[in-house]
């Protein structure tokens, strides 16, 4: 059964350092997401992306993130200058028709220390 | 508006006994209401979901109970299992948008 994968599971970075995090949809897949996960809270909307562009993004997606389709399988989400709130598990998912069951990868654990 | 309010934030049920999470919402336009099962350090896995044209739906041993009026939806799991000891969120979503989830219930099913 096709899946969505991440790298890597675990990154320590050190505060100030920028990050990427890599993620592979489903290969028939035409929108993507990223959403994060703080320790023990809910799992929260990044940003969506469409057709090469963000369609929508949340509060929290601020400056300091960016998100790129590079091929036609990868696509990440980089934090230009990390944060110790930063910290948290970043969680891609993808789907082949909006509105529709989102597939999630297991996720990349971020540690800004 | 945009919330999904979940309860309890944990639960404790005896092997074989029904297992009940609850959410409410209060944007009528969320017309898409799925569930997550989440193990630890893996990634929500959908469970069931629903749509608010039917009432209930039924698959094996979980169910989701819609209450369009009361803008509320709950998940029954029936005969719980260790196995099914987990964290699980709600969600919902309308057209394009992406899912706003609830805040998780931890649930632990004993022998």
């Amino acid at each position: 059964e096709p899946e969505v994968t991440q790298t890597p599971s675990h990154q320590v970075t050190q505060m100030g350092q920028e990050v990427i995090l890599r993620c592979v949809p489903i290969s028939n897949h035409l929108y993507f997401y990223w959403y994060r996960q703080i320790l023990g809270q809910k799992v929260e909307f990044l940003v969506s992306f469409y057709n090469n562009e963000i369609s929508e993004k949340s509060e929290i997606f601020d400056d300091q993130f960016s998100v790129e389709r590079p091929d036609g399988s990868n696509f990440t989400l980089k934090i230009r200058s990390t944060k110790l709130e930063d910290s948290a598990m970043y969680f891609c998912s993808s789907n082949r028709v909006a509105h529709n069951e989102q597939f999630f990868g297991p996720g990349t654990r971020l540690t800004v220390l | 508006q945009q919330q999904v309010k979940q309860s309890p934030q944990s639960l404790i049920v005896q092997k074989g006994g029904i297992s009940i999470i609850n959410c409410a919402y209060e944007n009528t336009a969320f017309d898409y209401f799925p569930w997550y099962q989440q193990f630890p350090g893996k990634g929500p896995a959908l469970l069931i979901a629903i749509r608010p044209d039917v009432s209930e739906k039924k698959e094996g041993r979980f169910t989701i109970s819609f209450n369009k009026s009361a803008k509320q939806f709950s998940l029954h799991i029936m005969d719980s299992q260790p196995g099914d000891s987990a964290t699980y969120f709600c969600a919902a979503s309308s057209g394009n948008t992406p899912l706003v989830f609830g805040k998780g219930t931890r649930l632990s099913v004993i022998a």
